[in-house]
């Protein structure tokens, strides 16, 4: 089993729904990161997080620490937000080494 | 702030070939790291410094790649001789501080093709 694990691995949606994107880990990841890819290849880091929940903008991360899941949500989506999304794991201590999932392919239709 | 740099962004070379990839980290950040991604295996952790020191090379392949980081602004990953497995975008990334809950910035990456 992964340590982080994501779904769906694939993912259409029509411009303007609400979407949301899992992410599972386990035991010794005390962070988790979301990062986004678009087509073009650049990675941008979209949140951290440890507890609770943030936004910005149009997303919105929440993170479950008893059940150790994170959800990454966009809402109105558009078709400028196909790209894929990655969740990381940080674990516990000072490194700051990610384990990574293996994406989620987004494409939004207009 | 001009971001995490790499040069350079496209790389073609032939089998057996030395390949230098670089890096200039954000100003100020202590912590840097290179990535490879490829479809097979996503993108992986092949070594990371902190304060210019090399932490954690599990990740490195094999012998024929090696990493410096001479100074805070600059980095280099080296394959030698390549081949063509090697082909793969490659990260480099630097985050302000050591530690899990810091946030990492990505540079545009080297998309690396070995003949």
């Amino acid at each position: 089993k992964n340590e982080v694990e994501q779904s769906p691995q694939n993912l259409t949606a029509q411009e303007g729904e609400f979407i949301t994107i899992n992410c599972s880990y386990s035991v010794g990841i005390s962070a988790l990161h979301w990062l986004q890819q678009h087509p073009g290849g650049g990675i941008v880091s979209l949140f951290m997080l440890s507890s609770g929940k943030k936004k910005h903008g149009r997303l919105i991360a929440t993170i479950n620490i008893q059940e150790k899941h994170s959800s990454l949500h966009i809402t109105a989506s558009h078709p400028r937000d196909s790209a894929v999304y990655i969740c990381a794991g940080g674990r516990r201590g000072a490194t700051n080494k990610l384990i990574f999932g293996t994406g989620t392919l987004l494409a939004v239709q207009p | 702030d001009a971001g995490v740099i790499q040069s350079p962004r496209h790389e073609v070379t032939e089998m057996g070939q030395e390949v230098t990839l670089r890096c200039k980290p954000i100003s100020g950040h202590n912590s840097l790291f290179w990535y490879r991604q490829t479809m097979m295996r996503g993108l992986e952790l092949l070594i990371y410094f902190n304060n210019n020191v090399p932490i954690d090379d599990s990740g490195m392949p094999e012998d024929r790649f090696s990493a410096k980081m001479p100074n805070a602004s600059f980095s280099t990953l080296k394959i030698q001789p390549s081949e063509p497995r090697d082909s793969a975008v490659y990260f480099c990334a630097s985050s302000p501080l050591a530690g899990t809950y810091n946030e990492q910035f990505f540079g545009p990456g080297t998309r690396l093709t070995v003949l």
